[in-house]
């Protein structure tokens, strides 16, 4: 089965600041997806950036971009310029390529923008 | 754009009584998910389904029964409800294969109380 460790609980940052949220995960498939999700203070789940697992290139998204790795089976989120509306905990997860799996969540990141 | 809708919002129940949340989704997606939320923790899957007609069980399927009578609609059912079941309940659907690249979307999540 598949894992998804998130070993920050909370991080902080200066707003204009940079941030790195680290994530790993553990599976024995060769192709998958891995996403980053902002969950702010309303509870809803919004898509910060989606990796798939045969592409070399990190996926970027504005401000956000990861630092994938998979022989590390490393995927963090790189925050650049934080800005207060940043302040949420983060969800690293995990999908198979195929079929219908469901989504294995990591416990979560919280993190703080400091004015 | 109403994209993924749960209704209610927020419920308050006693112990032993019974409810269903609903959730619709207008994007034509084939699977379904119900996901809970607890403090500290992931999102963690209770049932999903793969098209209409067709229910399987997550990680956490105890105590609650659902239905996919409609390709757009997912029922949740808590035929009992217990404390312990006492969480935010998210609703999510995706489409079938690998269009969208496998991204999952998630309703605004549903408050419920058991006491």
């Amino acid at each position: 089965a598949q894992t998804v460790t998130q070993s920050q609980p909370e991080m902080s940052v200066q707003e204009a600041e940079t941030v790195t949220l680290s994530c790993t995960y553990d599976t024995s498939e060769s192709d998958y997806y891995l996403f980053w999700y902002k969950q702010p203070p309303s509870r809803q789940m919004i898509l910060v950036i989606r990796q798939e697992a045969y592409k070399q290139q990190n996926a970027t998204e504005n401000r956000f971009s990861v630092n994938f790795q998979k022989a590390a089976k490393s995927f963090s989120l790189k925050i650049s310029d934080s800005q207060l509306g940043d302040a949420a905990m983060y969800f690293c997860a995990y999908r198979r390529y195929f079929g219908n799996e469901k989504l294995t969540f990591g416990t979560g990141t919280r993190l703080t923008i400091i004015p | 754009n109403a994209g993924v809708t749960q209704t209610p919002k927020f419920r308050v129940l006693k112990t032993g009584q019974s409810m269903t949340l609903l959730c619709a989704q207008d994007m034509n997606h084939e699977y379904m998910y119900w996901y809970r939320q607890d403090p500290g923790m992931g999102l963690r899957l209770i049932h999903y389904s793969v098209g209409e007609g067709t229910t399987a069980k997550g990680e956490v399927p105890d105590g609650y029964n659902v239905s996919r009578l409609k390709k757009q609609n997912f029922l949740l059912g808590l035929e009992s409800a217990a404390p312990s079941q006492t969480s935010v309940y998210f609703c999510a659907s995706s489409y079938l294969g690998q269009a969208s690249g496998n991204t999952i979307y998630f309703g605004e999540g549903s408050w419920l109380t058991v006491v």
